[in-house]
């Protein structure tokens, strides 16, 4: 158990729909990145949040949208659903937003879009 | 940013002998490596990791060496156990960026 948590930990919808996936991070972490993992595309950074900033954007999708809480937790808001979007998404966290530092990933929650 | 390739894509050995996995970057000012273990429907898992000053660094049975000239680094995997069996990412972290970007994923099977 790597101390980050995700919910829910599957999610079915249907397309044109939008859903909120929820990472609460290691306790005194204050990073948090958001992958997709597909099939056919491995993992692919999506966004970071630092101390409730955006600090580093990836190939996130327009339709996609995340921010961090004073809490620290944070959520990715996916709309306007594609059948393309069905993947599974992690979250990470990691102590600080330093260059060489660990990141521990969540469970997961795997999205699949009907 | 930066551009990982893993090879190979997938890996079958016998219990018992050893696993190597390598990739290259192609950006030489990245400075940290980590190796993540994923089994199936499973979260990635950090096995371990190194930084760019740093060669070589080894955990048990779990290796990685790092040719930073060739812009290179290895995961080494000895005495293989079935439990090894899993996909395996090596990824590197460009120093003004804050994401990680992985391999494509290696799949190793140990057979009993």
């Amino acid at each position: 158990d790597s101390g980050v948590t995700q919910t829910p930990k599957h999610l079915i919808t249907a397309t044109g729909q939008r859903v909120t996936l929820r990472c609460s991070p290691r306790s005194g972490d204050l990073s948090v990145y958001w992958y997709q993992q597909s099939l056919d595309q491995g993992l692919q950074f999506l966004i970071q949040y630092y101390n409730g900033e955006e600090r580093a954007k990836g190939n996130i999708l327009e339709r996609f949208s995340a921010q961090q809480f004073p809490d620290l937790h944070s959520e990715l808001n996916l709309s306007s659903l594609e059948l393309g979007d069905s993947a599974l998404y992690f979250c990470a966290s990691s102590p600080r937003d330093a260059h060489q530092t660990e990141q521990y990933f969540g469970p997961g929650t795997r999205l699949t879009v009907t | 940013g930066e551009n990982v390739e893993q090879h190979p894509s997938t890996l079958s050995v016998q219990e018992g002998d050893s696993a190597v996995i390598k990739c290259t970057y192609s950006d030489s000012a990245s400075n940290y490596f980590p190796w993540y273990k994923q089994e199936l429907g499973k979260r990635p898992q950090l096995i371990i990791d190194i930084r760019s000053n740093v060669g070589e660094k080894k955990d048990q049975r779990i290796a990685v060496t790092l040719n930073k000239t060739a812009k290179h680094f290895s995961l080494h995997i000895t005495e293989t156990q079935p439990e090894d069996s899993a996909v395996y990412f090596c990824a590197a972290r460009y120093p003004y960026d804050y994401k990680l970007s992985f391999g494509a994923g290696t799949t190793v099977t140990v057979r009993a």
